[in-house]
């Protein structure tokens, strides 16, 4: 099956804690894409990166942090210096014109 | 830099009606449109875009959008909805060439009522 997986679904941690989002496609994607999405507030773009080695900042990357070693893997780390971290987070690739979402994770700091 | 506008958060019909979600965008240069449905608690999945050619693009499951350039609108339209319709729908544009970068509207958050 094709397709792009996040883990885990849900994450909870402590005020402090940095703790990171697991992303892997299996789509042969150049581009990988990090979102936050909030109520009310649609998608935010987090980093993104269109090559294994290089990634660039959205319009939110204060306080994240991400990798790109392999073309598969996109992880994203939130750190405690991001002051309000509780969201829904996807990961997305893409290739040409579409990008293709994961299931997303919900992360809720305690 | 682009920016899009879903006017309405909560749009609530009944079963069989027609519905619209309106979606506007500024942009200085030209753009793909596209329209992704969430489910509760699930990913974003592509409903129909606009990349060029016709200015009305139809979805399998019976939405239909129409790009209009002079009134910068990509609303999306079904002339009767199910209650499996009930969805968060959200609008998004980029710059045509540059494709790899999404700016996304609010949502609407589609009710659709027996």
């Amino acid at each position: 099956d094709g397709g792009i997986t996040q883990s885990p679904k849900y994450l909870f941690r402590k005020e402090g804690q940095n703790v990171t989002l697991s992303c892997e496609q299996n789509l042969n994607h150049d581009a990988m894409y990090w979102y936050r999405q909030d109520p009310g507030q649609g998608l935010r773009l987090i980093y993104y990166s269109q090559i294994v080695n290089d990634f660039q900042k959205g319009d939110i990357a204060e306080g994240y942090s991400v990798s790109r070693e392999k073309k598969e893997s996109f992880p994203l780390t939130v750190t405690s210096a991001q002051k309000n971290p509780t969201a829904f987070y996807l990961c997305a690739s893409g290739q040409g014109n579409e990008q293709f979402f994961g299931p997303g994770t919900r992360l809720t700091v305690l | 830099a682009q920016s899009v506008t879903q006017l309405d958060s909560q749009v609530p019909v009944f079963e069989e009606a027609p519905v619209e979600l309106r979606c506007n965008y500024s942009s200085s240069v030209s753009v793909y449109l596209f329209w992704y449905v969430q489910y509760p608690n699930q990913g974003l999945q592509l409903l129909l875009k606009y990349l060029s050619g016709s200015t009305l693009v139809e979805s399998i499951n019976g939405f239909e959008a129409e790009f209009n350039k002079s009134q910068t609108s990509f609303h999306l339209r079904k002339p009767s909805v199910h209650i499996s319709d009930t969805a968060e729908y959200f609008c998004a544009v980029s710059a045509s060439g540059s494709a790899r970068q999404l700016t996304f509207g609010s949502g609407t958050q589609l009710t659709v009522l027996p």
